[in-house]
């Protein structure tokens, strides 16, 4: 069935470094691909998604591209913030499915001043 | 425009209760889906709504039901609460089934503890 697989955690940066979470993905068909971020005590939020083959997300200095060949999503950003601590979760959704949700465990990033 | 609310916000039962979780969706948003996320996991998928009738239901025992009222609102129940049901209980609501055309938009959730 689909799947998906994130870096573990916790990653630790210093502010305004460079940010890369690996996630792959097993999935039949074309899904869509999703990054969410979920702050301490808050419910989830999505930070970008890409609906096709080689179609690059972005937003709030984040992106990630759709890379089918390597089954790729890897999320990067290049300078953090200390805002940017929270849980980084990739996500997969297709039609086969229903167009649920399939979430990685999460990747924890804690960003120091 | 209101969001995604969720009550209560937190909760504890002890093994063997039902419980009832509310999830308000956002206004014009059709399309509900509940989600478990136990502590230190990604959620997982429990069951969607579309227009009133189930649209997929992910690996859950019947024990976990669920409703859509005729305001798109959605209610989560459990039947004899077991100790591993202790999670997080997120509602996401969105349109079209949740097409990935359209955003989902998840609420704080509902921390519910089993003892």
């Amino acid at each position: 069935g689909n799947s998906v697989t994130q870096m573990e955690g916790p990653v630790t940066l210093s502010e305004e470094a460079f940010l890369t979470i690996n996630c792959t993905y097993t999935a039949t068909g074309y899904p869509s691909l999703f990054w969410y971020v979920q702050y301490p005590g808050e419910g989830l939020q999505l930070l970008l998604k890409a609906t096709k083959a080689d179609d690059k997300g972005s937003n709030k200095g984040f992106e990630a591209t759709y890379r089918k060949e390597t089954t790729s999503f890897h999320l990067e950003k290049g300078s953090v913030q200390v805002s940017d601590s929270a849980v980084y979760f990739c996500a997969l959704s297709d039609l086969v499915s229903s167009y649920k949700l399939i979430f990685g465990s999460g990747t924890r990033l804690l960003v120091r001043p | 425009e209101t969001g995604v609310t969720q009550s209560p916000t937190h909760l504890i039962k002890t093994r063997g209760q039902q419980v009832t979780l509310r999830c308000s969706s956002q206004s014009g948003h059709n399309t509900v889906s509940w989600y478990q996320q136990a502590l230190g996991q990604g959620p997982q998928f429990i069951f969607q709504y579309y227009r009133e009738e189930e649209n997929g239901r992910g690996n859950f025992p019947p024990r976990f039901s669920g409703l859509q009222f005729p305001n798109y609102s959605s209610e989560l129940n459990v039947n004899a609460l077991e100790l591993d049901d202790s999670a997080l209980y997120l509602c996401a609501s969105s349109l079209a089934g949740g097409h990935p055309t359209y955003e989902q938009y998840f609420g704080p959730g509902t921390r519910l503890t089993v003892t």
